[in-house]
């Protein structure tokens, strides 16, 4: 079945460790998206790739990087993790053409302490 | 720029009442416009859409119908559920020469009574 994952779905670290978040999907789409969502639960685009070797960063400024060398691949790394960077992260996919819908993992609630 | 404005919540009602969550939109051209549902716990579901003006997009008994002349993308469902409590986002995406990225608003909370 044609989905996308995330893992961890929960994750409780300490300050100052590496995490990566990972996010798959086998949809076979060209675009992939990370969202950070805060508890106020609105949705801020925090990096974006349109395909293989290809990334961007989003509207909101983030620590956080990504790297896409596969193209169902998509993970995001934190290299020193800080309080600041508790939240729900999003992972999405779109295919490359159509009427730009989004599709959604289950997301990862991050916790740093 | 383009941007999303919808009715904020949080907005609890009793089962079986009629639902509806306003959402109004800006964008430079002609957008396309998505309801997502988001379940506690859960990642962000597409729970309708409409491409064009006068469209009306359906599903599990919701609707919205894009209003071009109101720039509104209003969702409604005339009996709702304990089952339908979640957070609702309207979006809209434009296209871009490839450049596309969707738009939300900034959600609204949903709790039904039984």
């Amino acid at each position: 079945e044609a989905d996308i994952y995330q893992t961890p779905r929960y994750l409780v670290i300490g300050t100052g460790k590496k995490i990566t978040l990972e996010c798959s999907q086998t949809m076979g789409h060209d675009k992939m998206y990370w969202y950070q969502q805060d508890p106020g639960m609105e949705l801020h685009l925090i990096h974006y790739s349109y395909g293989v070797n290809s990334t961007e960063k989003g509207d909101l400024s983030s620590e956080s990087t990504v790297s896409r060398i596969r193209t169902e691949h998509f993970p995001l790394t934190l290299e020193s993790a800080r309080p600041s960077h508790t939240s729900q992260y999003l992972c999405a996919s779109s295919p490359l053409a159509g009427y730009y819908e989004q599709y959604f993992g289950p997301g990862t609630r991050l916790t740093v302490t | 720029g383009n941007s999303v404005t919808q009715m904020e919540g949080p907005v609890t009602l009793s089962e079986e009442a009629f639902l509806t969550i306003n959402c109004t939109y800006t964008a430079t051209g002609y957008p396309s416009l998505f309801w997502y549902v988001q379940y506690p716990g859960e990642g962000l579901q597409l729970l309708l859409k409409a491409t064009k003006a006068d469209d009306k997009g359906s599903n599990k008994g919701f609707e919205a119908t894009y209003r071009k002349e109101t720039t509104s993308f209003h969702l409604e469902k005339g009996s709702v559920q304990v089952s339908d409590s979640a957070v609702y986002f309207c979006a809209l995406s434009l296209s871009n020469f490839g450049n596309e990225k969707l738009t939300f608003g900034t959600g609204t909370r949903l709790t039904i009574i039984p």
